[in-house]
């Protein structure tokens, strides 16, 4: 199975911030990555598919670079409804997996 | 609208038997398949299988193999999922979530989850 190692696993951020999130595969896994967003009590929404695609309705100041086993996701300006967990999944084989996830947290 | 409205929350006891479903609505059931991610309180997510809503073909992870079971009804663009031997550890969320158009594996549209609980 692939493993997914994102970091940090919590930061704290001021709204207007750049904010970027990382994440490690095991092995290649091209550009198959995607990163979504959850708040609390709700499904994962998708922002990013392919690592750099932005899914159709997301904010522009969500992006995402990489390729082979090293991913970034950049707010480029947090916003107050920004803060909540994200989550990188590789889509390269299955299992699918996710990393364990960042907490973005209100500084 | 496009949505997937999923069964609500069960309690079983371990060992028993637990059976989701998710209602498709809005788009052309058979032309997405569906995917199963659950996700333990203040845990991450896990992916646990998905099926083709065309055809019933289904894979799953290894984890959940002899366990797992996922089923549709396209008469009523619903599709299910099955998990047997409940044990404390599979007490979470349990999503369905729909891939695009183009068989691949990221999930723009997902369901409101169904929490399980396993508990004696």
């Amino acid at each position: 199975d692939i493993q997914m190692t994102q970091s940090p696993s919590s930061l704290s951020a001021s709204v207007g911030d750049r904010v970027t999130i990382t994440c490690r595969a095991s092995q290649s896994i091209s550009s198959y990555l995607n990163w979504y967003q959850q708040t609390p009590e709700r499904a994962p929404k998708l922002l990013i598919y392919a690592a750099s695609s932005l899914q159709s309705g997301v904010p522009s100041r969500f992006s995402g670079s990489g390729s082979g086993t090293d991913f970034t996701l950049t707010i480029s300006s947090l916003q107050p409804e920004d803060f909540a967990t994200y989550y990188c999944q590789q889509s390269y084989s299955t299992p699918l997996t996710f990393g364990g996830g960042t907490k973005v947290e209100i500084k | 609208q496009v949505q997937l409205v999923q069964s609500g929350a069960e309690v079983k006891k371990p060992g028993a038997s637990v059976k989701v479903s998710c209602k498709a609505s809005g788009y052309t059931f058979t032309s997405y398949d569906i995917n199963w991610v659950r996700q333990a309180t203040g845990q991450g997510l896990e992916w646990m299988g998905w099926m083709n809503s065309n055809s019933g073909y289904t894979g799953n992870a290894q984890k959940f193999q002899g366990r797992i079971t996922m089923t549709r009804n396209t008469s009523i663009s619903t599709s299910y999922m099955e998990l047997s031997s409940l044990r404390s550890e599979d007490t979470a969320v349990y999503y369905c979530a729909r891939g695009p158009p183009i068989h691949d594996w990221y999930f723009a549209l997902w369901g409101r989850g169904t929490l399980v609980t396993v508990s004696s």
